[in-house]
């Protein structure tokens, strides 16, 4: 069975310094993965998958992501945080012989000023 | 143009009453899906469609009923509503049943059972 984890539940990190959040995935195949943002009252919204192909991928406002298959994760990252990237953040993993995406518990992202 | 839309928004109703949420996607996708964000965010797929057909029903009380009358709608209906069915519910929506692409996200319904 697929699973994905988030190990944190809250990272703060200062404005301008370096973020990364964790995810750490589950699966016996090869993995969809994805990064989700959530802001308060709102929609999950995409910002970035691996599929196949280059193990670094770049999304949307910036952030980018590795996928390491012999560590099994996919952290995401950005080079400079804003305070506007305070969010809270979902990893997902879908098994490709399976119908569905699995979400991790979510990581809050805090950027203080 | 809102590309997945759900409504209402908000919904607060009393237990054992019975109420529907809509959803509708206007990015001609093949799939769509519902899911249920409890009180400390944790996202739980509940169905999925394809063109209409059921592809996913997990472990959901009968009491919810899900009826796709056209692969743009994926309308959602509880009967007998109880205190514990107090959620956020999302529609979402993908391209293919692979869902190499990913997810479009509606905004969710705010569902308060009281």
């Amino acid at each position: 069975a697929q699973s994905v984890a988030q190990p944190e539940d809250q990272v703060n990190v200062a404005e301008g310094n370096p973020l990364t959040v964790k995810c750490t995935y589950s699966v016996s195949g090869n993995p969809y993965l994805f990064w989700y943002v959530q802001y308060p009252n709102r929609g999950l919204q995409f910002l970035l998958k691996y599929i196949t192909g280059d193990n670094l991928v770049k999304g949307s406002y910036g952030f980018e992501a590795e996928f390491n298959k012999s560590q099994t994760s996919f952290h995401l990252k950005k080079p400079s945080a804003l305070v506007s990237d305070s969010a809270l953040y979902f990893c997902a993993v879908r098994d490709p012989r399976d119908d569905k995406i699995i979400f991790g518990k979510g990581t809050r992202l805090h950027i203080l000023p | 143009d809102t590309a997945v839309s759900q409504t209402p928004k908000y919904l607060v109703t009393q237990m054992g009453n019975d109420k529907s949420i809509k959803c509708e996607q206007n990015l001609g996708h093949d799939t769509m899906y519902w899911y249920k964000q409890d009180s400390k965010k944790f996202l739980k797929i509940m169905f999925s469609y394809n063109n209409k057909e059921l592809i996913i029903n997990e472990t959901v009380p009968n009491r919810f009923s899900p009826k796709s009358p056209d692969k743009a709608h994926l309308n959602l209906h509880i009967n007998s509503l109880e205190l514990g069915d107090s959620a956020v519910y999302f529609c979402a929506s993908s391209p293919l049943l692979t869902g190499r692409e990913g997810y479009t996200f509606g905004s969710g319904t705010r569902l308060t059972v009281v």
